[in-house]
């Protein structure tokens, strides 16, 4: 076990509404990203937080958005719910500062937006 | 539990037999690479890493091999177990403008060991 944790684990929306979901930095770990993934696919990358501030950002539309509290856990928030939304997000923790840019992942939250 | 590779390239290995994944990374500007172990309904799981300054590393039973001439990193098992049955992943990590680093992952491969 990595020592990241995410919730919740399964998630059904509707399309149109809006979702958050959380994750939980491994001890010692200040940083989080986000990743999405479809089925059958490898993670795409959605951004990466940083001592509270974005810190790199993949090709997903601004209704994808972000947070990390002081602790370093971190929230996704996705408005305006597409169909295609529809994947298994999982956040990874790293400490950026260490120059060693291990990420470990969580278990990842399964939404099925209908 | 759910399927994570559908329609992912198999490797189907006996029971004891080594295993080889093969991957192919776009990015010449990569230094970190790693492979990650998936298992149906769980996160990806870090098997392995190797740097760019580096053309082998081996772990328990696993080696990673990186050819960056032709951009191409494999990952060997050996005496491969029913439990290493998953979809492996190949990860370039890259540091777009200074800011951060995003890991690019590759399509995944499927491992089925039979026993």
């Amino acid at each position: 076990e990595t020592g990241v944790t995410q919730s919740p684990t399964h998630l059904i929306k509707t399309r149109g509404q809006q979702v958050t979901l959380r994750c939980s930095s491994q001890s010692g770990h200040n940083t989080v990203s986000w990743y999405q993934q479809a089925l059958g696919q490898g993670p795409q990358f959605i951004f990466q937080y940083y001592r509270e501030e974005e810190n790199g950002r993949g090709n997903f539309p601004p209704r994808f958005s972000g947070l990390q509290f002081p602790n370093y856990s971190s929230e996704l928030n996705v408005n305006a719910l597409e169909l295609d939304d529809s994947a298994l997000y999982l956040c990874a923790s790293s400490s950026f500062d260490s120059g060693t840019e291990t990420q470990y992942f969580g278990p990842g939250t399964r939404l099925l937006v209908l | 539990g759910e399927n994570v590779g559908l329609h992912l390239p198999t490797l189907s290995v006996q029971e004891g037999d080594n295993s080889i994944i093969n991957c192919a990374y776009s990015n010449s500007a990569s230094d970190y690479f790693i492979w990650y172990k998936q298992e149906s309904g769980k996160g990806p799981q870090f098997i392995i890493d190797i740097r760019s300054n580096m053309d082998k590393r081996q772990g328990q039973r696993v080696t990673v091999l990186l050819n960056k001439t032709v951009k191409h990193l494999s990952l060997q098992i050996a005496a491969t177990q029913p439990g290493d049955s998953a979809v492996y992943f190949c990860a370039e990590n890259i540091t777009p403008n200074n800011a951060g680093n995003m890991l690019t992952f590759g399509g995944g491969t499927r491992l089925m060991v039979k026993p």
